[in-house]
């Protein structure tokens, strides 16, 4: 079966221009997870879905950031305008909702810098 | 609130030798989980294993070991035999918000480096 799918894998933009990170979840997962990982604060839990539906936004740093999930098999990461402090790696995770906790998969990250 | 201490930020170890990779964890719940996930260079997070708090058997994989201790809030990470392919950045990580509510509270992470 294919992991957590992200895209893209490096994403090079300027201040103040829209990003968009992609993220396809393992099938049948019903738990979808935005972190963020920078060298300063380590790897933040950014927003997490469950069944397409935001759970918890409360690590979303700014207005600037939106996240969706139209759909179970794909989410959205958003900023706009992004700035140099927005350089990160950004990872999607998703989880199965089973009678035992379960942990979460990771996809390999999106590099993001703006320069 | 709920915290993970990871105090050794980066480690060196010649090839064979064992090591320990500590993690202490704060948490006011009674029911919660630990983890232990491995970043290497390429970048992914591979999920090493899960614990709930009241399971304090240790565990046995190969030459990786865990010793969990309630009474220190402890979860360490033991590799015997370390190997170079062990080297990258390992993270303990902790979910207390009940009874998996799935929000992971990461360490900062410890850097091992395996030298041949």
């Amino acid at each position: 079966d294919a992991g957590v799918i992200q895209s893209p894998r490096h994403e090079v933009t300027e201040m103040g221009q829209e990003v968009t990170l992609r993220c396809k979840p393992i099938s049948g997962h019903d738990y979808l997870f935005w972190y963020r990982q920078t060298m300063m604060r380590g790897l933040e839990l950014l927003i997490y879905f469950n069944n397409n539906v935001p759970i918890d936004d409360s690590g979303m740093p700014e207005d600037r950031f939106s996240a969706k999930m139209p759909n179970a098999s794909f989410s959205t990461l958003k900023i706009q305008p992004s700035e140099p402090r927005d350089s990160a790696v950004y990872f999607c995770a998703s989880s199965p909702t089973g009678t035992t906790y379960n942990e979460q998969f990771f996809g390999p990250g999106t590099r993001l810098t703006v320069l | 609130a709920q915290k993970v201490t990871q105090a050794q930020t980066e480690i060196s170890v010649v090839e064979k030798e064992d090591v320990t990779l500590d993690c202490v964890y704060e948490t006011r719940d009674t029911t919660y989980y630990l983890f232990w996930y491995k970043q290497p260079p390429s970048g992914e997070l591979v999920f090493l294993i899960r614990r709930n708090s009241f399971d304090e058997q240790n565990e046995i994989s190969g030459r990786y070991s865990w010793n969990f201790q309630k009474s220190t809030s402890s979860f360490n990470f033991t590799i015997t035999a370390s190997q170079v392919v062990d080297s990258a950045v390992y993270f303990c990580a902790l979910d207390s918000s009940g009874a998996g509510s799935y929000q992971l509270t990461f360490g900062k992470g410890t850097k091992l480096s395996v030298i041949p």
